[in-house]
Formats: structure tokens, C-alpha cells, sequence
């Protein structure tokens, strides 16, 4: 099955400032990447996602890169701003016989963006 | 559509007491996933149901555990009977078919077992 790390478990940056946080899978068979966003309180929510047959992403200050030999992918975030603190979650999936994929989450990376 | 609606919100029980946790997925959405969210173990997934059949329960910790899902617009997660180390907040999702749908997440429900 499929193994996802995450790192940092926290990360702490000044408003303005870049954060990236990164994921390695251990199945080379896994095509698809989403990042959830979870705030306070609140629940998870898909704010990109990336599928293997490109190696980069982007969405406004967001983007995503995906290196499939090395078999991780990271989250960048640019000009960084203080409603972007939450909590962040890769996923990768588990490839199953019956052709659908169930997402393994990483361990959550925490995000603190200081004014 | 309203979203994946949960309930309820919050649940505080006692240690041995039996717990029901309710979800309504989106509907048109075939899949529906329950999961789990504590801070040591982050988010786990327990079951998960493709047009109302359980299709994997291995991440299901304990026969203590037990999901149904008699519609397509309902499930349970029961807890049975419920220990203090049961307490997080458990989550119900649901997507579309296909390998790359986005999961909707509802809003959680935040049990505490004393």
C-alpha cells in the first residue's frame, strides 16, 4: 500500500514570505496529488491537485511540482498572507483492483503566517 | 447542494456507551468514506463504500467499529461500546466516480468518550 511523509510538521514564516512544504509516496503506480486546506476547526477542502503526467501547477500565489522519479511533491505558497494559516495535508492513493483509488493522507504540515 | 452533512456536531459520552455518528453524502456521489482525525495519527481513513457497499474496512481499528450505509443518501459509523482512546474528530466524505474526484468533506463530528 501506499506510504505518504510530510515535512515540516510545523512551519512558521513572516507575512510576504514563501512556504513549502513537501511529500514523498512510496507507490510508483499512484497519478494523482491533491492538497487539502484545513482551518481551525473547520474541515478539510481541496485547494489543488496536480495529476502525473505534468510537472508543475500553479493556481494564483498557490502551485504544486511533482518530480515522479524521485517520488515527491511539493506545495508553494508565495507571498504568504495570515488567512493562509491552517493546517495542510497531501494525499496520495492506493491503486485497487476494482480501478479506484483511496487517498492516504500525509501527517498534516502547520502552517503559521505571522503579520 | 448543501454539501456532506454530518451529526452530530459534537458527542460527549460515557466510557461503554454506544455512539452514533450519522452522514448524508452528496447526492450523485457513489463513494462515501469515513474517516478519522486525531493529532497523533493525523487523518485515517477507516471504511469506504462505493454505491452503498463497503468495498475496504481495513483501516477500521476494532470490532468495536461497525459502518452501514442502507441508502445512498445515509450512513452510520457506530461505536460500540466507545473507550476514552476513541475519542477524535470523525469525518465523512463523498466523490464522484473516478480515480481522480475530489473528496467533500463534512463538517466533522468532535466526540469525547469520558
Amino acid at each position: 500500500g501506499e506510504n505518504v511523509e510530510q515535512h515540516p510538521s510545523t512551519l512558521s514564516v513572516q507575512e510576504g514570505d514563501s512556504a513549502v512544504i513537501k511529500c514523498t509516496y512510496s507507490d510508483s503506480a499512484s497519478n494523482y496529488f491533491p492538497w487539502y486546506k484545513q482551518e481551525l476547526g473547520k474541515r478539510p477542502q481541496l485547494i489543488i491537485d496536480i495529476r502525473s503526467n505534468v510537472g508543475e501547477k500553479k493556481d494564483q500565489r498557490i502551485a504544486v511540482t511533482l518530480n515522479k522519479t524521485a517520488k515527491h511533491f511539493s506545495l508553494h505558497i508565495t507571498e504568504t498572507q495570515p488567512e493562509d494559516s491552517a493546517v495542510y495535508f497531501c494525499a496520495a492513493p492506493t491503486p485497487i483492483n476494482t480501478g479506484f483509488q483511496k487517498l492516504v493522507f500525509g501527517t498534516g504540515t502547520r502552517l503559521l503566517v505571522s503579520p | 447542494d448543501a454539501g456532506v452533512i454530518q451529526s452530530p456536531r459534537h458527542e460527549v459520552t460515557e466510557m461503554g456507551q454506544e455512539v452514533t455518528l450519522r452522514c448524508k453524502p452528496i447526492s450523485g456521489h457513489d463513494y462515501l468514506f469515513w474517516y478519522r482525525q486525531t493529532m497523533m495519527r493525523g487523518l485515517e481513513l477507516l471504511i469506504y463504500f462505493n454505491n452503498n457497499v463497503p468495498i475496504d474496512d481495513s483501516g477500521m481499528p476494532e470490532d468495536r467499529f461497525s459502518a452501514k450505509m442502507p441508502n445512498a443518501s445515509f450512513s452510520t459509523l457506530k461505536i460500540q461500546p466507545s473507550e476514552p482512546r476513541d475519542s477524535a474528530v470523525y469525518f465523512c466524505a463523498s466523490s464522484l466516480p473516478g480515480q481522480r474526484s475530489e473528496a467533500f468533506f463534512g463538517q466533522g463530528t468532535r466526540l469525547t468518550v469520558v
